[in-house]
C-alpha cells in the first residue's frame, strides 16, 4: 500500500497536556499536509510543510518534518475538548501534488 | 481559502442505481480531486478532474464506474455508477492553486455521505 502510517491509532488524554502524532511516508515528496476531521465530516487543513523546511509552527500546531527519516510530527500544545477529532497527515508528490493519506490518529481529549 | 459546496450532503440508494455528485467552488482553482473515504478508514484519490479532458484515475478506480466531468475551472462532478453497497462511503472534492492559498494547499469540501442498500 502507498499509505502512509500515523501512530499512534488512539490517543487519549487529559485536557492542558500536549498530544503528538507521528506519521511516516514511503516516496519522495513535495510537502506535508495537517488536517483534522470531526467525527466524518469535512476536512480542515491545519498545516503545509515544504520539503525543504524542518519545523513549522502555527498557534498552539508545531510541525515538523525529518525528510531523511520520511518522518513527521505534529504537536498540539495546551490540548482542549474541542480538539478532539482525527487528525491525518497526507503527503503531496507529483506535478499535481497529489495528496497520498495517513491512516490517522483519533485523538480523545478529557475535559 | 476557497469555499468549497458538494451536492447532495448524503443520500441513500439502490443497488444497481447511479449518483452524480457536484463540487462547487467560488472561485477559480487550478486543481480539483476526488477521494473516497469507506467507513472507519483514510482517504483514498479516486482521481484528478481536469479541466476540459479527461480525468487520470488513480489505480483501482475506472471511468466507467466513476465518470468526472470538470467543464470550468469552478465546477466538477462525480458519477459513482451501477452501485453496490461496497460504495457506501463519504465522497469529497479536494481544490488546490486558488489565489488565496499558495498553489499546493489543498482544501476539501464538506463530503457527500453515500448509504447503498
Amino acid at each position: 500500500s502507498q499509505q502512509g502510517e500515523e501512530d499512534p491509532q488512539a490517543l487519549s488524554i487529559q485536557e492542558g497536556e500536549n498530544a503528538t502524532m507521528n506519521c511516516s511516508y514511503k516516496t519522495s515528496i513535495n510537502n506535508l499536509q495537517w488536517y483534522r476531521q470531526n467525527s466524518g465530516r469535512g476536512l480542515v487543513h491545519l498545516i503545509l510543510i515544504r520539503s525543504n523546511e524542518r519545523e513549522k509552527h502555527s498557534g498552539r500546531l508545531r510541525v515538523t518534518l525529518d525528510t531523511s527519516k520520511k518522518s513527521s510530527s505534529l504537536l498540539i500544545t495546551a490540548s482542549r475538548a474541542a480538539d478532539t477529532a482525527s487528525y491525518f497527515c497526507a503527503t503531496g508528490s507529483g506535478a499535481t501534488n497529489k495528496l497520498i493519506f495517513g491512516t490517522g490518529t483519533l485523538l480523545a481529549v478529557q475535559p | 481559502s476557497a469555499v468549497i459546496s458538494q451536492k447532495p450532503s448524503r443520500d441513500i440508494c439502490q443497488r444497481g442505481t447511479s449518483l452524480t455528485i457536484q463540487c462547487q467552488v467560488d472561485s477559480q482553482v487550478t486543481m480539483m480531486f476526488w477521494y473516497r473515504q469507506q467507513p472507519g478508514q483514510s482517504l483514498t484519490l479516486i482521481a484528478t478532474a481536469n479541466q476540459g479532458s479527461e480525468a487520470t484515475y488513480e489505480s483501482g478506480f475506472v471511468i466507467d464506474k466513476f465518470p468526472i466531468s470538470r467543464p470550468n475551472l469552478t465546477f466538477s462532478t462525480l458519477t459513482v455508477s451501477n452501485m453496490s453497497p461496497e460504495d457506501s462511503s463519504i465522497y469529497l472534492c479536494s481544490v488546490s492553486g486558488n489565489v488565496f492559498a499558495g498553489p499546493d494547499t489543498q482544501y476539501f469540501g464538506p463530503g457527500t455521505r453515500l448509504t447503498v442498500l
